[in-house]
């Protein structure tokens, strides 16, 4: 079981370039989202998705699309890198019962945008 | 929309003592979920702490515990027997009862002196 994974760990692009982060779990959850951590701004909430075929926005969706093929992964794609999107990428999986709420992080990906 | 909001963003403990971090949230939701991250300098979130808005009784998780106040809107974390290990950032975090709304808080630093 690994949980919620993410590659690359590292990546440096030029202004304009397109990549996508991938993201997978193997928990089965529904529900799957895309964080930005800045510097004393906390996680802010890209994209999110909950379940196969559905996403929808979160705070700061521009400059990011993602699709959700299968309830596996969910990938994030940068279409023309910007410096402002210079940030650390978090994937989280997570799901919701009556017992409560659980939200798992992948262990993020360090992007700079040159 | 629901803000969190974290008040200190440095605070520092000697090692074996109590600190106490502030959380406050602003929502117009009855239920809901709160939470304490760590991140240490590896990066990884970690759940430390969660409670249910619906309960009443205080959360404790070994020697994390919170003072959950719901008509103040608070929700602070308290570490006991401070450890070098509790060195990280601390991130108070909220989502809705429907799982799809989750806000963090800008953070704060906490570092354990020996």
């Amino acid at each position: 079981n690994a949980g919620v994974t993410q590659t690359p760990k590292f990546q440096v692009l030029k202004t304009g370039q397109s990549m996508t982060l991938q993201c997978a779990q193997d928990m089965n959850h529904e529900y799957m989202s895309w964080y930005r951590q800045d510097p004393g701004m906390g996680l802010r909430l890209i994209h999110y998705s909950v379940g196969a075929g559905i996403t929808d926005q979160g705070e700061v969706p521009n400059g990011y699309n993602v699709s959700r093929s299968t309830t596996e992964d969910f990938p994030l794609r940068l279409l023309s890198a910007a410096p402002s999107q210079t940030s650390v990428y978090f994937c989280a999986s997570s799901y919701s019962t009556r017992a409560g709420y659980e939200q798992y992080f992948g262990p993020g990906t360090r992007l700079t945008v040159t | 929309a629901q803000t969190v909001t974290q008040s200190q963003p440095e605070m520092s403990v000697q090692e074996a003592e109590t600190v106490t971090l502030s959380c406050t949230y602003d929502t117009s939701e009855n239920n809901y979920y709160l939470f304490w991250y760590k991140q240490p300098p590896s990066r990884q979130m970690i759940l430390v702490i969660r409670q249910e808005a619906y309960k009443q009784q205080n959360a404790t998780e070994n020697r994390f515990s919170v003072n959950f106040q719901k008509a103040a809107k608070s929700f602070s974390l308290k570490i006991s027997d401070s450890q070098l290990g509790d060195t990280a950032m601390y991130f108070c975090a909220f989502i809705d009862n429907y799982g799809q709304n989750f806000v963090f808080g800008p953070g704060t630093r906490l570092s354990v002196l020996p």
